[in-house]
């Protein structure tokens, strides 16, 4: 089935351990991006990728890492995780060249920092 | 600073009518857009809108008021599997989305 894949699914973590999201694409969207989503908060972009070789910071990128090694990847790195980065993660990719700027969005990783 | 606001929570009843509002502070516009989230579910996109006017599509419909700072998106001949949170979501000037926190819709029957 063609679109975005996430792992883990949810994932409870101690403090202080490191933890890598993983992400991948197979509809050669050139951008990608990752979120979390907390309650009552709207989506927060933590980093970017508009191609292959390229990061950027999104609002929210402390304590977290990205790379893109290729097109169809993004890892996201939490090096020490902490409690306040218990949330839905969602990672998300976009054709730039569809002038809309629809985004197509993973199922969510869950991950619970004890 | 950048905001979008839109009421947390909503009730309708199945076969009603209901418009969801939005309004945007945000350094420039280039779009917005409506996302559908059923819960423990991702995202899906439901419309965009760049110029003034209303967009219908099937049962929704969503429009846009750029001068106001103003959309809503409307959901015709409800459905029970309409129960889900509706986020709106702005394009800034950087084309960076700018995320409201959602409209949680529930539907009775």
């Amino acid at each position: 089935i063609a679109g975005i894949t996430q792992a883990p699914t949810s994932q409870i973590l101690a403090a202080g351990r490191r933890m890598t999201l993983r992400c991948t694409q197979d509809m050669r969207h050139n951008a990608m991006y990752w979120y979390r989503q907390d309650l009552g908060l709207g989506l927060r972009l933590i980093h970017y990728s508009n191609t292959a070789g390229t990061t950027g910071k999104g609002e929210v990128p402390d304590g977290y890492s990205v790379s893109r090694a290729n097109t169809d990847d993004f890892p996201l790195t939490l090096a020490s995780a902490v409690p306040s980065q218990t949330s839905v993660y969602f990672c998300a990719s976009s054709d730039p060249t569809d002038n809309t700027g629809e985004l197509f969005f993973g199922e969510g990783s869950r991950l619970t920092v004890l | 600073g950048q905001n979008i606001d839109q009421p947390t929570e909503m009730t309708a009843t199945e076969g009603a009518i209901v418009q969801i509002n939005c309004t945007y502070q945000t350094s420039g516009f280039n779009g917005l857009f409506w996302y559908q989230q059923h819960a423990g579910e991702a995202p899906t996109f439901l419309s965009y809108n760049v110029l003034d006017g209303l967009e219908e599509k099937g049962r929704f419909s969503s429009f846009l008021s750029r001068s106001k700072g103003y959309s809503y998106l409307l959901l015709k001949e409800l459905q029970m599997k309409d129960s889900a949170s509706y986020l709106c979501a702005v394009s800034d000037s950087n084309y960076q989305l700018i995320w409201g926190a959602g409209t949680k819709l529930i539907i009775k029957p």
